[in-house]
């Protein structure tokens, strides 16, 4: 069965502590994962798509790396305005179609 | 220019009724997909149209749940004979079109909650 697997489900950070984010899959006929973040009461937004394994992608702190199983989420010396629900999903091959299957989400808070 | 709108915002309502729920996608984007979002939970794939392609309908839970996007632009979910379990965020999203370079843009939501 297709799945998408985040951990942790929760992480508070110190201002400027380093760490990573996990979002493990498990699906046949991959076609992108794609890194979402989402603010209390907000759609998610659109942070990184990622196509193939070893690709890498940064923005500001954040750098997504994919493998074959798994992708990151590095966060580079945190800030409190980073603090948010960070959604990863993948898009792959259904019968005909397209489906997108999402994760949980890690929802991370830096603390000043 | 203005992002993906959905109305209402919060809609109540009792066990049994039936709501519809507004999306109105950025101008130009072929391509518009319903997620439901409960606590807890990931989100949801329910439904998405791509332009005049017969709906991808295979994330509907059930037969109460229907949509439709009327000229290609504004969208409706309905929800008949309501039940607790449907109360959830719903979630909008379009982009310009199916391919995986093609980032999805997301509405606020509609928090919709079932007595």
């Amino acid at each position: 069965e297709d799945q998408v697997t985040q951990s942790p489900e929760a992480l508070r950070l110190q201002e400027g502590e380093s760490s990573s984010l996990n979002c493990s899959y498990t699906v046949s006929g991959l076609r992108g994962l794609f890194w979402y973040r989402q603010d209390p009461g907000k759609g998610p937004e659109f942070l990184f798509t990622l196509y193939s394994a070893g690709e890498e992608k940064e923005k500001e702190r954040l750098k997504a790396t994919l493998t074959k199983k798994e992708s990151f989420l590095h966060i580079t010396a945190p800030k409190p305005e980073d603090s948010a629900t960070y959604l990863c999903a993948v898009q792959a091959k259904g019968s005909g179609t397209y489906k997108y299957i999402f994760g949980t989400g890690t929802r991370l808070k830096v603390l000043a | 220019g203005a992002g993906v709108s959905q109305s209402p915002s919060n809609k109540v309502t009792e066990k049994g009724k039936d709501v519809e729920l507004r999306c109105d996608p950025i101008s130009g984007h072929t391509a518009l997909y319903w997620y439901r979002q409960s606590l807890g939970q990931g989100l949801e794939f329910l439904i998405y149209f791509q332009g005049n392609s017969a709906p991808d309908k295979s994330g509907l839970p059930s037969d109460r749940f229907s949509a439709e996007r009327t000229g290609g632009s504004v969208s409706t979910l309905t929800i008949q004979r309501t039940q607790q379990e449907d109360s959830a965020v719903y979630l909008c999203a379009s982009s310009l079109g199916t391919q995986i370079y093609n980032e999805q843009f997301f509405g606020p939501g509609t928090r919709l909650t079932v007595l």
